[in-house]
């Protein structure tokens, strides 16, 4: 069983609405939780981190945490052609090294 | 300030050959780490470096692949002799300085990637 597991996609929209994006993943201790996003060929660039139960919103992003069920998602409101990439799902545990362990991966097209 | 550059963006070579890539982090980073993506494959952690000391190299797929961190600055990762199952883009990441605080995270930089084919 992956330990953190995302849908690849694609998932499509229509410009305007809501993308959602979600990411379950094995359980751990002291986990944090980052959402990056990556254009073809770009580095992957940070989009949010959450480390406590519930929302945190910044902008158009809002991340969810719920760690009884064990996922994170991503929403992304009024979504723009613009966010069409690929939205990568790292959890970071909380003793050792902090490494990163990442999802596959949610392509999103935002169709205009 | 410069973000994390990586070199060469992009390497071709046979069966055999010798690769290295270098990864320059954000400057005044302490971490550096190594991911790599194979085809349809999640990007993996390969090894992490604490300025010149690696912390751990648990992700290093065999004795084929070598890293260093020369003086704590910029690393390259060398892969000797290379197959073709090590086709894929190699990611360096950077963070700053020291443990992340205990419940908070630890937001590291990505670099845009080498992409590496083995023929």
């Amino acid at each position: 069983q992956k330990e953190v597991e995302q849908n690849s996609g694609p998932l499509s929209v229509p410009e305007g609405a809501i993308a959602s994006l979600n990411c379950t993943y094995s359980d751990r201790v002291s986990q944090s939780f980052f959402w990056y996003r990556q254009y073809s060929g770009k580095s992957p660039e940070l989009i949010m981190s959450i480390y406590s139960n519930g929302d945190k919103e910044d902008g158009r992003f809002t991340a969810q945490l719920n760690k009884a069920s064990q996922y994170v998602s991503l929403l992304i409101r009024d979504s723009q052609p613009s966010d069409s990439a690929t939205y990568l799902c790292a959890v970071s545990w909380g003793s050792g090294t902090y490494k990163y362990i990442f999802g596959t991966g949610t392509r999103l097209k935002v169709l205009a | 300030e410069a973000g994390v550059t990586q070199f060469p963006s992009h390497s071709v070579i046979e069966k055999g050959q010798t690769v290295t890539l270098r990864c320059d982090p954000i400057s005044g980073h302490d971490n550096l780490y190594w991911y790599r993506r194979v085809m349809g494959k999640e990007i993996k952690f390969l090894l992490h470096f604490v300025k010149e000391s690696k912390q751990d190299e648990s992700g290093m797929p065999n004795n084929r692949f070598l890293a260093e961190r020369t003086g704590g600055t910029y690393s390259t990762l060398k892969v000797q002799p290379a197959e073709l199952e090590d086709s894929g883009v190699y990611f360096c990441a950077s963070s700053p300085r020291g443990q992340p605080t205990p419940g908070a995270g630890n937001i590291q930089y990505f670099g845009a990637g080498t992409r590496l084919s083995v023929l």
